[in-house]
């Protein structure tokens, strides 16, 4: 089944040390997502990307950089964890993005703990 | 900008009841669209139902329909005959035209009891 997959489902890092969260879709999508959802918030949105083109949230902080390689694939990088980024991150997609009526596909999710 | 308010508390529904979720929203952008996602306690956030800004009838997708009031600017999620399974949170989200973004609510917790 056409899917968006996250991997980890589960991430532990230190403070400080630098960590990498996936993301894949099978949809062929041309958008990506990345939502930081912490306990009993709503979805965060950090940044998106329509095609190449690279979309940030003014609020996100440097912190949070963003790959993506190709269609399948984007990538959230967290350069120095701290104690407050310990939240879920959503992986989203959506086609066509001057649809209103496409939804975003969520995948599963990576919970991210910092120790 | 946009805007989507839920503010209800955490409620507690009997097993094949009816259960009405409310969302309010603003924008001043004529076109756009409305969503409605569950989030159970796996973290998955799963669509609903949509509903477009010009859509003439209330969406409906199996047990779930949407109450659209345009005027007032509501767009209550309405689960017919809940069961255990709709046990989770469920967010309100709008996209107006031409903004990739969606805007979330916070949220209402449902717990459907037997």
């Amino acid at each position: 089944d056409a899917m968006v997959i996250q991997n980890p489902r589960y991430q532990v890092t230190q403070f400080g040390k630098p960590v990498t969260l996936s993301c894949s879709q099978t949809l062929n999508h041309n958008v990506m997502y990345w939502y930081q959802q912490k306990s009993s918030q709503a979805p965060k949105l950090l940044f998106h990307y329509y095609d190449k083109d690279f979309n940030n949230e003014a609020d996100t902080p440097d912190n949070f950089q963003s790959r993506r390689p190709n269609t399948s694939f984007c990538f959230l990088d967290i350069r120095s964890p701290g104690l407050g980024d310990a939240a879920m991150y959503l992986c989203a997609t959506s086609g066509l993005g001057q649809v209103i009526s496409y939804e975003q596909y969520f995948g599963p999710g990576t919970r991210l703990t910092v120790t | 900008a946009q805007k989507i308010t839920q503010t209800q508390p955490g409620m507690f529904v009997q097993e094949k009841e009816a259960v009405t979720l409310d969302c309010t929203y603003d924008t001043s952008d004529p076109s756009y669209g409305l969503f409605w996602y569950k989030q159970p306690s796996s973290g998955e956030m799963i669509f609903l139902i949509y509903q477009g800004s010009y859509d003439q009838q209330n969406a409906t997708e199996g047990r779930y329909s949407l109450n659209f009031q345009k005027a007032r600017k509501s767009a209550n999620l309405v689960i017919s005959a809940s069961q255990l399974g709709d046990s989770a949170m469920y967010f309100c989200a709008m996209r107006t035209y031409g903004n990739n973004r969606l805007a979330f609510g916070k949220g209402n917790q449902v717990v459907v009891i037997p």
